[in-house]
């Protein structure tokens, strides 16, 4: 599927490091968003972002940081200050009051 | 707050009999309901929403907003509706609160 493109799919973080997540989408969508799944927890929204050069915290967002210079892409930074990073990440986008698209994910765990 | 329960982790049924997954709700006004649904392997998709009242893969969801609820039902499962279904909601303005059940793993048994 095109659409929304997030990249790795598999990401492995040292102890003390900053690791980037991409996300990028071909669809004109103005919104973009990154969640977290746990198992058992279902999506918890990280952060997201109506417009460019524009984001907005979600629910957990402690230990993220995102920015938005192009429309088309929003990537993830999971800091060192993210005491438990290991989960699958996903990114979304939407037309503004349309439902969310999905990417395929990006699974990050710990050495 | 914005909340969605959906009470079963787990449900089990034959293929042939009917499924409800069900999900609840908790929001101070008028949310749009959404259930999504992800397959073995795929990327998670939007299976149907409350406003638009169709019918997809022959899945159905009524809104109760006596109940807040908004459970998925199909009168005769297929072993092809095996996935997780997540509930999900959106509170004006919409498209920027949304929020997510904890899922319910469907498991439709030849």
């Amino acid at each position: 599927d095109g659409g929304i493109t997030q990249s790795p799919k598999y990401l492995f973080r040292k102890e003390g490091q900053n690791v980037t997540l991409s996300c990028e989408q071909n669809l004109n969508h103005d919104a973009m968003y990154w969640y977290r799944q746990d198992p058992g927890q279902g999506l918890r929204l990280i952060y997201y972002s109506q417009i460019v050069n524009d984001f907005q915290k979600g629910d957990i967002a402690e230990g993220y940081s995102v920015s938005r210079e192009k429309k088309e892409s929003f990537p993830l930074t999971v800091t060192s200050a993210q005491k438990n990073p290991t989960a699958f990440y996903l990114c979304a986008s939407s037309l503004q009051d349309q439902p969310q698209h999905f990417g395929d994910g990006t699974r990050l765990s710990i050495l | 707050a914005q909340r969605v329960t959906q009470p079963e982790k787990l449900l089990s049924v034959f293929k042939g009999a009917p499924v409800e997954l069900k999900c609840n709700y908790s929001y101070s006004g008028s949310p749009e309901l959404f259930w999504y649904v992800q397959y073995s392997r795929q990327r998670l998709q939007l299976l149907l929403r409350h406003i638009s009242r169709e019918s997809i893969k022959g899945f159905t969801a009524d809104l109760n907003k006596g109940e807040t609820s908004f459970h998925l039902k199909k009168p005769f499962a297929q072993e092809e509706d095996s996935a997780m279904y997540y509930c999900a909601l959106s509170g004006p303005p919409y498209g920027q609160n949304f929020v997510f059940g904890p899922g319910t793993r469907l498991s439709v048994l030849p």
